[in-house]
C-alpha cells in the first residue's frame, strides 16, 4: 500500500521568494506522484507527475518536482512566488499498476506575503 | 471540455435528513471516483466505479452511505440519515483509464454541513 506524508501543514513566504514544498512517499511498488493544487472553493487541478523518465518533472505556473528515489521524496518549488499561488497543495502516489489506490497527502497551505 | 460538474455546491441540512450529491463526469471518462475531505482526515476515497460498476467501496463510513451511478453520465452519493459529523466537501473526480499514472480530474465540490 501507499502512502504520503507532507512535512509542514502551512508554508508562510514572501513574495518573490523560493517556494519549497515537501513531500515523502512510501510506496511497495515503483510510485507514481502527483502534485494537485486547490484553489479556494475549487476542486484538485493537476500540477504536475512523475511517471517515468526525467526525474525533475516541469508543472505548470512555473512549479517543478524531482523524484529522488534513494530519499523517497517528491518536494514541490517554484523558483519565485507570486501572490496567485497562494493555494492548499496535496501530493499523491499511486501505484504502477492502476490509478484507483491513488493516495493523497494531508495538504500544505500556502501563504505569500506582499 | 466542462469538467466533472457537481451539484448542489453547498447543502446545509438538518440532522436526520437525507442528503443526495449529483456528479457528472467528464464525457469518455470510465472511471468515477467519489472523495471527502475533513480538515480531521484529509481526502478521503469513500468508493469508485468503472464502467458504471461499483469497484471499491470500502471507503464508505457505514451505511447510511450509499452511492450509485445508473449510467456513464451521472452518479449519485447519498446519506441517509445524515448526522453532524458528515459535514465535509465532497468530491467526484473522473478518470479516462485505470492505467497507472494517468490523472483523477476533480469537481468543484459540494460542501455539505449537516446541523
Amino acid at each position: 500500500a501507499q502512502s504520503v506524508t507532507q512535512l509542514g501543514s502551512h508554508v508562510s513566504v514572501s513574495e518573490g521568494a523560493l517556494v519549497l514544498l515537501r513531500c515523502n512517499y512510501s510506496s511497495s511498488v515503483p510510485p507514481y506522484l502527483f502534485w494537485y493544487v486547490q484553489y479556494p472553493n475549487q476542486g484538485l487541478q493537476l500540477l504536475l507527475k512523475y511517471t517515468t523518465g526525467a526525474t525533475l518533472v516541469k508543472g505548470i505556473n512555473g512549479f517543478e518536482a524531482e523524484f529522488k528515489k534513494s530519499e523517497t521524496s517528491f518536494h514541490l518549488t517554484k523558483p519565485s512566488a507570486h501572490m496567485s499561488d497562494a493555494a492548499e497543495y496535496f501530493c499523491a502516489v499511486s501505484s504502477t499498476l492502476n490509478n484507483n489506490d491513488m493516495r493523497f497527502g494531508a495538504g500544505t497551505r500556502l501563504t505569500v506575503k506582499p | 471540455d466542462a469538467g466533472v460538474i457537481q451539484s448542489p455546491r453547498h447543502e446545509v441540512t438538518e440532522m436526520g435528513q437525507e442528503v443526495t450529491l449529483r456528479c457528472k463526469p467528464i464525457s469518455g471518462h470510465d472511471y468515477l471516483f467519489w472523495y471527502r475531505q475533513t480538515m480531521m482526515r484529509g481526502l478521503e476515497l469513500l468508493i469508485y466505479f468503472n464502467n458504471n460498476v461499483p469497484i471499491d467501496d470500502s471507503g464508505m463510513p457505514e451505511d447510511r452511505f450509499s452511492a450509485k451511478m445508473p449510467n456513464a453520465s451521472f452518479s449519485t452519493l447519498k446519506i441517509q440519515p445524515s448526522e453532524p459529523r458528515d459535514s465535509a466537501v465532497y468530491f467526484c473526480a473522473s478518470s479516462p483509464t485505470g492505467l497507472a499514472g494517468i490523472e483523477q480530474y476533480f469537481g468543484p465540490g459540494t460542501r455539505l454541513t449537516v446541523t
